[in-house]
């Protein structure tokens, strides 16, 4: 199957600091991602379409200035939670889609975790 | 919006048993997709499904994508420890790469 990267694997930060988080699909190029959050023992909510060479489509109620989403290359995005405070702690997961023969999958990176101090 | 409706929410079961977990919805999905997510990991793409009817196998797992297009469900059969975790189904609808996410089934094995 496809694989998608994520780094880092989990980061602890202090209030008030920004976070990069990059998400890479290694063995193919995804002119979509998407960025999901998850909060414990719930399901995955998806917050934004990442789409290469444009501006990212957010999710109702998240806000476009706090996660920032650049898709500068066709394998690679990234989520910066600017200014973290530590409501924003979750677990962050990328997808990223794969078209082949007019059937499109979602392949996820294997999350990172966000502790915000 | 759309939502998807999945059952059981969790369960226990012995080693050797077999599972069957199912979602369904109100809206008509394109494809029907079937992840496992274990502690602290992403999701894992187990089955996807693209017709109507389409019934596919990967190993002891296999999943169905129903006829009305509302529904899937997948089975596992002659379980074992290694498949705790949490199963998700997902449906995208036609014309957008969203996916609609299941609540999550909690699959747990006892030896």
């Amino acid at each position: 199957g496809a694989v998608v990267s994520q780094h880092p694997s989990r980061v602890i930060c202090k209030s008030g600091t920004s976070v990069k988080i990059e998400c890479r699909s290694l063995d193919f190029q995804a002119t979509t991602m998407f960025w999901y959050r998850q909060f414990p023992k719930k399901s995955l909510m998806l917050m934004a379409t990442s789409n290469e060479g444009s501006k990212a489509t957010y999710e109702q109620g998240v806000e476009k200035d706090k996660f920032l989403i650049n898709h500068a290359s066709l394998t690679l995005s990234t989520l910066t939670v600017t200014s973290a405070h530590p409501e924003d702690s979750s677990f962050y997961i990328c997808s990223a889609i794969l078209a082949h023969r007019s059937q499109e999958t979602q392949y996820f990176g294997p999350g990172t975790r966000l502790l915000v101090l | 919006g759309q939502q998807l409706n999945q059952s059981p929410q969790s369960m226990f079961i012995q080693e050797g048993e077999d599972v069957s977990m199912n979602c369904t919805s109100s809206s008509i999905f394109n494809t029907w997709l079937w992840y496992k997510q274990e502690p602290g990991e992403g999701p894992v793409l187990l089955i996807a499904l693209y017709k109507a009817g389409e019934l596919t196998s990967n190993g002891r797992l296999t999943a169905q994508f129903g006829i009305t297009r509302k529904d899937s469900f997948l089975n596992i059969s002659a379980s074992i420890p290694s498949d705790v975790g949490i199963y998700f189904c997902a449906g995208q609808i036609q014309g957008s790469y969203k996916l609609i996410f299941g609540s999550g089934t909690r699959l747990l094995v006892r030896p």
